[in-house]
């Protein structure tokens, strides 16, 4: 079965730390790993790691993808209060769909 | 361009009832994928429609059902609603290339449900 677990659950650090966010996955055919914030309503995309592409960077965003132990991580440099969020890893599944973890809490305290 | 919209944006129905919720996907992207979002189990996948057809499905009973229409905007319906249907539908568009795989979903603010 597809799966994707993410840790910590929850994280509380303060302005200007760094964090890291793990995800590790067992899934058929691997194709593609997706990294999402969601705030109060909709996840945005943020990142996509696939076979091809397994290191993005996006300002103080960054994220690899280690398709031999199969994981993960996405690592935020220099906190901000406005990067306090869930963040969701997924994984596309055997049957093209995505499937999430159940996200990492993220609160960034001034 | 206009994002994913998704109408209503809240609902309370109460148990035994149906409802409809409605998803219009950005503009050129054919695949949308309906999601359940509860603090207990996270994002749990409900159904693909492409092409108006269904495409995959997750593992969830008969009373949850979709479809998608010729312009791409989708529908889907829980019939007989339980107190645990309370949740979070968020549904999801993409840009499938020749009925690729459905890679970088865009999502939309969602309708929360609550079932009383």
């Amino acid at each position: 079965e597809d799966k994707v677990v993410q840790s910590p659950l929850s994280l509380v650090v303060h302005e200007g730390d760094t964090v890291t966010l793990n995800c590790s996955y067992e899934v058929t055919n691997f194709r593609s790993l997706l990294w999402y914030k969601q705030e109060k309503k909709a996840p945005t995309f943020l990142f996509m790691l696939t076979s091809s592409g397994i290191e993005k960077k996006s300002g103080r965003l960054s994220s690899i993808l280690d398709k031999k132990e199969l994981f993960s991580i996405l690592n935020i440099t220099a906190t901000q209060t406005g990067d306090s969020a869930v963040y969701l890893c997924a994984v596309v599944g055997s049957q093209g769909n995505l499937i999430f973890g159940k996200g990492t809490k993220l609160s960034v305290k001034p | 361009k206009a994002g994913v919209t998704q109408t209503p944006r809240y609902l309370i129905k109460t148990r035994g009832q149906q409802v409809t919720l409605s998803c219009s996907p950005i503009s050129g992207h054919r695949s949308v994928s309906w999601y359940q979002q509860t603090p207990g189990q996270g994002l749990q996948f409900l159904f693909e429609y492409f092409s108006e057809t269904q495409r995959n499905k997750g593992n969830f009973p008969g009373r949850f059902s979709g479809r998608q229409f010729s312009n791409s905007r989708s529908e889907m319906n829980v019939s007989t609603l339980e107190l645990g249907d309370s949740a979070l539908y968020l549904c999801a568009s993409s840009l499938v290339p020749s009925g690729g795989p459905t890679y970088e979903q865009y999502f939309g603010p969602g309708t929360r449900l609550t079932v009383t």
